[in-house]
């Protein structure tokens, strides 16, 4: 009850195309869903995160769509660009968790020139 | 914003040694720090939690003599990998929220432990 599942495990866009990022969760008691991006030897970076009070977050090229009936949410990245090459990271957690995040299995974004 | 600081960012020792890692809260006070370890092209498994002036809770499976946590200050965690031996090699990584807000936890830029 305590994963979270993302897909894909891996990712290919060109330049100026639309990154689509997979997770889903079981523990109905998560309140926080971050996104993170991490680049080789470095620790994660928050993106973009969202409560289960919305739908929808946007913050730049980032959006997080939430399904609170599907226990699903995702993040996309428009206009994805060479630098946005990296691994990310969907996490719930919040409250309940006491702080704790668990980690979905990451997603390794390479974005083509 | 909140900034986490870890120390060092690689680490090589023999096997059979001891190694001590720290991780700061720079511009804020932490009450509760979380401690992550990630294998290469793995996730980031939780390891444990610590807790200012009081005892670490360790998640399942990970051996609390092995990995002991101080959390002495509002500012400072260590983690020490005592007898290291080489499958304690992987990344070591910290998170720490201003003022135990659950919603906002910063990440520490992680410390590569290689035990050869």
């Amino acid at each position: 009850q305590q994963q979270v599942k993302q897909s894909p495990q891996s990712l290919i866009v060109q330049k100026g195309g639309i990154s689509i990022i997979n997770c889903a969760y079981e523990n109905t008691a998560f309140d926080y869903f971050p996104w993170y991006q991490q680049f080789p030897g470095k620790g994660p970076a928050l993106l973009i995160a969202i409560r289960p009070d919305v739908s929808e977050k946007k913050e730049g090229r980032f959006t997080i769509s939430f399904n609170k009936s599907a226990k699903q949410f995702s993040l996309h990245i428009m206009d994805s660009q060479p630098g946005d090459s990296a691994t990310y990271f969907c996490a719930a957690g919040g409250y309940n968790q006491g702080g704790k995040l668990i980690f979905g299995q990451g997603t390794e974004l390479s974005v083509k020139p | 914003g909140a900034v986490v600081s870890q120390h060092p960012s690689r680490v090589i020792c023999k096997s059979g040694t001891s190694v001590k890692i720290e991780c700061r809260s720079l511009d804020f006070q932490a009450t509760t720090m979380f401690w992550y370890r990630q294998f290469p092209k793995q996730s980031l498994m939780l390891m444990a939690t610590s807790n200012e002036g009081s005892k670490a809770t360790y998640e399942q499976g990970v051996e609390k003599d092995k990995f002991l946590i101080n959390h002495a200050s509002l500012t400072l965690s260590t983690l020490t990998v005592t007898s290291a031996h080489p499958e304690d090699s992987s990344f070591y990584i910290c998170s720490a929220s201003p003022g135990g807000n659950f919603y906002g936890y910063t990440f520490g830029s992680g410390t590569r432990l290689t035990v050869v």
